[in-house]
């Protein structure tokens, strides 16, 4: 119920390629859709996120694809960079308690992307 | 950079012994989240502060506590350590309320447990 899968656990793709991260969930609760960048010895960094009332959202190269009735998301980057080469993770967040605080993320288990030049 | 500094940045530990973790949350934010991440995993949610209270806690033992201070800074605290505890820790501060607001991640503490 808690769970995010994502896959795949890695790809590579040359640069100018669109690479293609995909997620899913189970549990409806889930309210807000992110997604992070991680770069080697670093803590993971917004890159875009989206709620489940919107299908699509994009943001430069970066577009997250959003299916609520099959509970699936993805990540499509164009164009692809050298420099876009790190780990993705795809989360879902819900809320806490009902007063104040924030939410809590659920993270897939990430993919590491690999950008050639 | 985040704003969001964790200290120290490596630590190893035997077996058995306590540890201590530190996060300055960054400015106007008042709530602070705890994650584990082990090697090639994403992050686990162990707990988060609001106000100076634990607003809700993930699938982890007792042994795994916290605290956050008036100033909204925060401590992970890890007892008995177990080898399956090296993981690297991150806290991720926001602004709080029920908006869904982004989480500002810390560049970590890498806990090795020999």
């Amino acid at each position: 119920q808690q769970q995010v899968k994502q896959s795949p656990q890695s790809l590579i793709v040359q640069k100018g390629g669109i690479s293609i991260i995909n997620c899913a969930y189970e549990n409806t609760a889930f309210d807000y859709f992110p997604w992070y960048q991680q770069f080697p010895g670093k803590g993971p960094a917004l890159l875009i996120a989206i709620r489940p009332d919107v299908s699509e959202k994009k943001e430069g190269r970066f577009t997250i694809s959003f299916n609520k009735s099959a509970k699936q998301f993805s990540l499509h980057i164009m164009d692809s960079q050298p420099g876009d080469s790190a780990t993705y993770f795809c989360a879902a967040s819900m809320g806490l308690r009902a007063q104040g605080g924030s939410e809590k993320l659920v993270f897939g288990k990430g993919t590491k992307l690999t950008v050639n030049p | 950079e985040t704003g969001v500094t964790q200290s120290p940045t490596h630590l190893i530990k035997t077996r058995g012994q306590q540890v201590t973790l530190r996060c300055s949350s960054q400015s106007g934010h008042n709530t602070v989240s705890w994650y584990q991440q082990a090697l090639g995993q994403g992050p686990q949610f162990i707990f988060q502060y609001y106000r100076e209270e634990e607003n809700g806690r993930g699938n982890f033992p007792p042994r795994f506590s916290g605290l956050q201070f008036p100033n909204y800074s925060s401590e992970l605290n890890v007892n008995a350590l177990e080898l399956d505890d090296s993981a690297l820790y991150l806290c991720a501060s926001s602004p709080g309320g029920r908006v869904n607001t982004e989480a500002f991640f810390g560049q970590g503490t890498r806990l090795t447990v020999v």
